[in-house]
């Protein structure tokens, strides 16, 4: 595999359930990233880690936790959501650092569907 | 406030013909630029990107054209095939390890 990869592709679960979504990224970069897509909306940032710290959580809610056991994986475990949650959610990974130009490169996503 | 603007969010060309999307950005900070395309059920995948010390960058079909004093920039796919139709997204950002900031995207659709 190459790339950065996300599992499942395709989710649907009820509010009370708990599932979680996995990244995983085989470009030996440091930073990873969790964007949500919404129809109409742009891309919102929710979480980012780097070198396995989290570095930014964007006032997003705690039914979302996200989880960086090494700079290779991320999950976002998913706990009593709502329908409005519905979403593409994106995974990303960068080289990070310091460097202005650092491009990210992001996985096919997870469409998930809160019922 | 939107930080990253994207006015346009549908856009058909002919095919042959040239395809111009553009992007208007708000912060005076920003001075690194990216161009995602986008095809449906995958993820973003990056096209190419300006440095702020740059007005244009030049990748095959693809040039990117940045305009500071507007805080605009654009992106041109010259011939334009029907393999690009998909949504096209502008990001920008800071210097250092800072969050890209992305527009809301415009669908391109290359008739043939």
């Amino acid at each position: 595999e190459t790339g950065v990869t996300q599992t499942p592709r395709h989710l649907v679960m009820g509010m009370t359930n708990k599932k979680s979504l996995k990244c995983e990224q085989h470009l030996g970069h440091n930073a990873m990233y969790w964007y949500k897509q919404s129809a109409k909306k742009p891309l919102e940032l929710m979480f980012v880690y780097s070198l396995e710290e989290r570095v930014e959580n964007n006032s997003v809610p705690s039914r979302f936790s996200p989880e960086c056991p090494n700079s290779s994986h991320l999950f976002l475990h998913l706990h009593t959501l709502q329908p409005e949650d519905s979403a593409l959610y994106l995974c990303a990974s960068s080289q990070g650092g310091r460097a202005g130009t650092d491009t990210q490169y992001f996985g096919p996503g997870t469409r998930l569907t809160v019922l | 406030d939107q930080q990253v603007k994207q006015n346009s969010p549908s856009l058909s060309v002919q095919e042959g013909r040239i395809s111009i999307l553009n992007c208007d950005y708000t912060n005076s900070m920003f001075d690194y630029f990216l161009w995602y395309k986008k095809y449906p059920a995958e993820g973003p995948t990056f096209l190419i990107s300006i440095s702020s010390i740059k007005d244009k960058n030049e990748d095959g079909r693809f040039t990117v054209f940045l305009n500071k004093s507007a805080k605009h920039l654009s992106l041109h796919i010259v011939p334009s095939q029907p393999g690009d139709s998909a949504v096209y997204f502008c990001a920008a950002k800071n210097s250092g390890n800072t969050p890209l900031v992305f527009g809301k995207g415009t669908r391109l659709s290359v008739i043939a």
